[in-house]
């Protein structure tokens, strides 16, 4: 049996590039999110996938941030022209679609803009 | 209007002893859940325990417990017989209709078991 697993764990990235992370959620889970954690602060809610369709996201997921689950089972978050504030702690999740479920996270994967 | 405060920023207890750690939530929904993540300095969020808001007693998990008190908006996680591998960073968590799929998390508290 396998957690949520994401990929890189640690990414070091000049300003203006882009990155993609990745994360691959528990077997048979079928809702799978995303929030980011900066230094001090607890994890914020950007976006969640009920199989394929992205049903909700963050007022903090700005036009350079996009997230995809094509096939309904891995995800990935691409952050295009990197900025120094998007410097954080990026955690998926993943859970079972019934009320009251909880979520189950990944180890993240960090990330440092330079 | 925060949705989840957590006023500990830092907590010390010694090892073998009992030690709460404060929650207050803010909702007007009368069906919601409340969560407790522990997040070592390896950064992986790890799920303790749920308490239901029409749960009739309050959550236990092996060393853990919430103490629920429904109508302070409070849920308190208790941890007993402190560990040394208790020491972390613990972050209460909300989910309510109002805020669909969302989690929403306090700003964390800072464990650390003193041997």
């Amino acid at each position: 049996d396998t957690g949520v697993s994401q990929d890189p764990r640690h990414k070091i990235t000049k300003r203006g590039q882009n990155v993609t992370f990745r994360c691959d959620p528990i077997s048979e889970h079928n809702r799978l999110y995303w929030y980011r954690q900066t230094l001090g602060q607890g994890p914020e809610f950007l976006t969640y996938f009920q199989n394929e369709a992205q049903l909700e996201k963050s007022r903090l997921l700005s036009d350079r941030f996009s997230a995809e689950r094509p096939k309904g089972s891995f995800s990935t978050l691409e952050i295009q022209r990197t900025e120094q504030g998007d410097s954080a702690m990026y955690l998926c999740a993943s859970s079972l679609a019934r009320a009251g479920n909880t979520i189950y996270f990944g180890e993240g994967s960090w990330l440092t803009v330079v | 209007a925060q949705k989840i405060t957590q006023t500990q920023p830092g907590m010390f207890v010694q090892e073998k002893e009992a030690v709460t750690l404060d929650c207050t939530y803010d909702t007007s929904d009368p069906s919601y859940g409340l969560f407790w993540y522990k997040q070592p300095s390896s950064g992986e969020m790890i799920f303790l325990i749920y308490q239901g808001s029409y749960d009739q007693q309050n959550a236990t998990e092996g060393r853990y417990s919430l103490n629920f008190q429904k109508a302070r908006k409070s849920a308190n996680l208790v941890i007993s017989a402190s560990q040394l591998g208790d020491s972390a960073m613990y972050f209460c968590a909300m989910r309510d209709s109002l805020t669909g799929n969302q989690f929403y998390f306090g700003t964390g508290t800072s464990l650390t078991v003193i041997p």
